[in-house]
This record gives structure tokens, C-alpha cells and sequence, in this order.
């Protein structure tokens, strides 16, 4: 089946540690989504690329970067992990941007603990 | 901004209940969309309704937009524990970007 693959499931760094998440898609969606979701919060758009081309919310912080290096593959950098950056970060891919009918299909996510 | 405002915040009810939550929004939208997010995973696209329908439904699901009130209303019917889920409305905002509200809580007991 197509869909959207998040790994780990599960990731501990510690404080100030980078660590990277990974996300991958079978689907062939030109769009792929970072999204941030906290404890009983909205989920919270982080960036998003359109095949190669990046796009960063405007109250991303710097210390979130990502990386396209193909259709495929996205991942989300966190260089210096802070207590505050704990959370669940979901990836997700819709077929075109800004499409009107076009849903979104989400990964299950990485849960990020910083200790 | 986020363009859907989902209420209530918590709804907690018997199996084989109807739950009813509502959604606003701001902006004008061509289409209306519901997840769900069931504890720990990721969001489920349930539906689509288009900005010219008023109704629409999918299995035990039922949707409704009043765009003339900005606002729609999500029916799950004859409602099952495994409907225990957080459920979501959004729309693409003039950025072209799907903003989340914090969603209804769905807790239906057996």
C-alpha cells in the first residue's frame, strides 16, 4: 500500500545532541509537510518543500532545518535539541500544493523526547 | 492563522450515541476537510466537502457546511469505542497551507 513512513517511531537525544528524523513516501506527492504537535495541541506547520523548493513558516525557529534529497525522502534536523522541542513531529504529503481537493496523508510520527 | 476552530473542545458519550462537533472557520474556502487522530498517530483524512455541496456522507459520517455562517458540522452516528479519537476541520488558507485548530476530543465509552 502507498504511504507515508516515519522512523523511528521513538527517538531520546539529550539536550543540545542534533538529531534527525526521517520520513518517507511511496505515494509520489510532489509535497511533503513538517508538521510539530504538542500534548493535546494543534499540530503546528513547521516547513514544507514542493519537490525541491523549500518553504519555511515564518515562526519556524533556525534551530529546525530539513532536507529533500529526493521525491522519497524528507527529513527534519533538530541541531541543538531543546526541552521545548519535545514532542511528536509528523510528516506528511499531499499530491500538489494549494490544491483544493487535495488531501493530506499523514506518517504516524516520531515521538521526540529531549532528556 | 489557523482556519478551524472546532466545538466542543471535549465530548464524552455512549456507545451508540450520536456525537455532533462543529467546526468555524475564517476565510472563504473552496473545500472543507475533517481528520482524525487517534492517540499517538498521525491525522486521518475523513472527508471532504466542497464549498457549492451542504451535505455530505460517508458511511457513519455526515457533514454539513453553512458557508453563508462560515461553519460545519461533523455527525459521527451509532458511535463505537474505536471512534475515540481526536477530530479535526481545516481548510487551505489564503497561503495555500492546511492550519489546524486544536480539535475535538472524542471520547465514546462502552
Amino acid at each position: 500500500d502507498a504511504m507515508v513512513i516515519q522512523n523511528p517511531r521513538y527517538q531520546v537525544t539529550q539536550f543540545g545532541k542534533p538529531v534527525t528524523l526521517s520520513c518517507s513516501q511511496t505515494l509520489n506527492h510532489n509535497v511533503m509537510y513538517w508538521y510539530q504537535q504538542k500534548s493535546s495541541q494543534a499540530p503546528k506547520l513547521l516547513f514544507h518543500y514542493y519537490d525541491k523548493d523549500f518553504n519555511n513558516e515564518a515562526d519556524t525557529p533556525d534551530n529546525f532545518q530539513s532536507r529533500r534529497p529526493n521525491t522519497s525522502f524528507c527529513f527534519l534536523d533538530i541541531r541543538s535539541p531543546g526541552l521545548g522541542d519535545a514532542a511528536m513531529y509528523l510528516c506528511a504529503t499531499s499530491r500538489d500544493f494549494g490544491v483544493r481537493n487535495s488531501p493530506l496523508h499523514f506518517g504516524n510520527g516520531t515521538r521526540l523526547t529531549v532528556t | 492563522s489557523q482556519q478551524g476552530e472546532e466545538d466542543p473542545q471535549a465530548l464524552s458519550i455512549q456507545e451508540g450515541e450520536n456525537a455532533t462537533m462543529n467546526c468555524s472557520y475564517k476565510t472563504s474556502i473552496n473545500n472543507l476537510q475533517w481528520y482524525r487522530q487517534n492517540s499517538g498517530r498521525g491525522l486521518v483524512h475523513l472527508i471532504l466537502i466542497r464549498s457549492n455541496e451542504r451535505e455530505k456522507h460517508s458511511g457513519r459520517l455526515r457533514v454539513t457546511l453553512d458557508t453563508s455562517k462560515k461553519s460545519s458540522s461533523l455527525l459521527i452516528t451509532a458511535s463505537r469505542a474505536a471512534d475515540t479519537a481526536s477530530y479535526f476541520c481545516t481548510s487551505y488558507n489564503q497561503g495555500g497551507k492546511l492550519i489546524f485548530g486544536q480539535g475535538t476530543e472524542l471520547s465514546v465509552k462502552p
